[in-house]
Parts: C-alpha cells; sequence; structure tokens
C-alpha cells in the first residue's frame, strides 16, 4: 500500500540553526500538509500546500517556517532559525481529495531536537 | 471555538475485555469525524471517516459510530496488539477543511 515518506527520522540541531525536514507524498495525492506534535500533547496543524502555493496556515505557522514543493515528488518544511520550542515531532500528510469526509495520510513523522 | 474532548485519557483492558472510547465534539456542524491509531514513535494510521448521525463503520475488532455529539470506538475482545493511541479527529463546516484533533486515548491491552 503506498504510503507517505519521510526524512530523516530524527533530526538533532542547535538553537538558531536552520532545518530541512522532507517528505514524500503519496504519488497521485494533490494535497499536502505539515502538523507538529509537541511530546503528550495533540497533533497540531501548520499548514496545507495545493497546486504549488499555501492554502491555508496556522498561527503557529509564522515567517520563521516555509514550505516547498522542489520537484514532482518531494514537498519540504524549512524551519529558518530554531528555537527550543520547535522541538516536536513534525508529520507530514497528503490527500487525494480536500472536501467533506476526506482523511490525510500520514508518514512517521520527524522528531526534531533543538539543543 | 470547535472542540474535541477524547476519554478516557488511557485505558488498560485484559485481552478478550471489551470496551469503547468516546469522542465528543462541539462543532458548528460536522463536516467529517476520523479514527486515527497511533503507535508509539509513528504517524497517525488512518482508520475510519464518519459522516451522518447513525453511521457505523467497523474493521476487524473495531467498530466506530457516531452520534450529532460523539463517537465511539468499540474494541471488541481486543489483543494485546490492539495497544496504541486513538485519535479523533473532526472536520467541521466553515472555510477550513483541516480536521482538529483530539488528545488521544491510549490503550494499553495486557495479555
Amino acid at each position: 500500500e503506498p504510503e507517505v515518506t519521510q526524512t530523516p527520522s530524527h533530526q538533532v540541531t542547535q538553537m538558531g540553526q536552520e532545518v530541512i525536514l522532507r517528505c514524500v507524498p503519496i504519488s497521485n495525492h494533490l494535497y499536502f500538509y505539515w502538523y507538529r506534535q509537541i511530546l503528550g500533547q495533540k497533533v497540531e496543524f501548520l499548514v496545507s500546500f495545493y497546486n504549488n502555493e499555501i492554502s491555508e496556515k496556522s498561527e503557529i505557522f509564522d515567517d520563521q517556517f516555509s514550505v516547498e514543493r522542489p520537484d514532482g515528488s518531494n514537498f519540504t518544511l524549512k524551519i529558518r532559525s530554531t528555537k527550543l520550542e520547535d522541538s516536536a515531532m513534525y508529520f507530514c500528510a497528503s490527500a487525494k481529495l480536500q472536501g467533506d469526509n476526506q482523511p490525510q495520510h500520514f508518514g512517521d513523522g520527524t522528531r526534531l531536537s533543538i539543543l | 471555538e470547535d472542540q474535541v474532548t477524547q476519554s478516557p485519557e488511557a485505558l488498560r483492558l485484559q485481552e478478550g475485555e471489551s470496551s469503547s472510547l468516546n469522542c465528543s465534539y462541539t462543532v458548528s456542524g460536522l463536516r467529517g469525524l476520523f479514527w486515527y491509531r497511533q503507535d508509539p514513535g509513528k504517524g497517525p494510521e488512518f482508520l475510519f471517516t464518519l459522516y451522518s448521525a447513525g453511521e457505523e463503520k467497523e474493521k476487524e475488532r473495531l467498530k466506530a459510530t457516531l452520534t450529532k455529539k460523539e463517537s465511539f470506538l468499540h474494541i471488541t475482545a481486543p489483543k494485546p496488539e490492539d495497544s496504541a493511541t486513538y485519535l479523533c479527529a473532526v472536520q467541521a463546516r466553515g472555510g477550513s477543511y483541516i480536521p482538529t484533533f483530539g488528545r488521544g486515548t491510549s490503550l494499553i491491552v495486557h495479555p
């Protein structure tokens, strides 16, 4: 069964450094998402992406964050100047359609640790 | 503000001991309710979508039901491999299709 893949599985970075988290969505999906989950907390939406542009973003997704689809298969999340509070699991998700009842399919995440 | 509350936070069962997990929601109108399973260190794995009150979906030992205010995930004769966190996510009517997640119920099934 096709799946969303994310790399790396674990990223350790010094505070203030830039990180890029990578995702390969399911190949025939058109809608892409990033979420984060701080340890012990709920899954929180960051941003959605469709047709090569951001379609929606949350308050968390401020100017230090950016997303890109550099080619036909990859989808990336960049955090420009990391802070301690950016430590979390970051999940990429994709969906074939976006609408009522349409589920998103998640990757296994990147654990980001900021030192 | 849309709210999704899951209970209990944690549940321990003996193998074969059936039980139910609850997801209650307060939204202006429901577009869809999703159940996911999340294993430690992994991403949420999609289980079910429910849309209208009275709807039921089944998969192996799991059955999800929906009313106008809540959803139940019934687990019949659970096995240790059913141990996981079960997440509920609600998609509300309005401008956004983005679902709001609950905190989840952590289920442990003892052999």
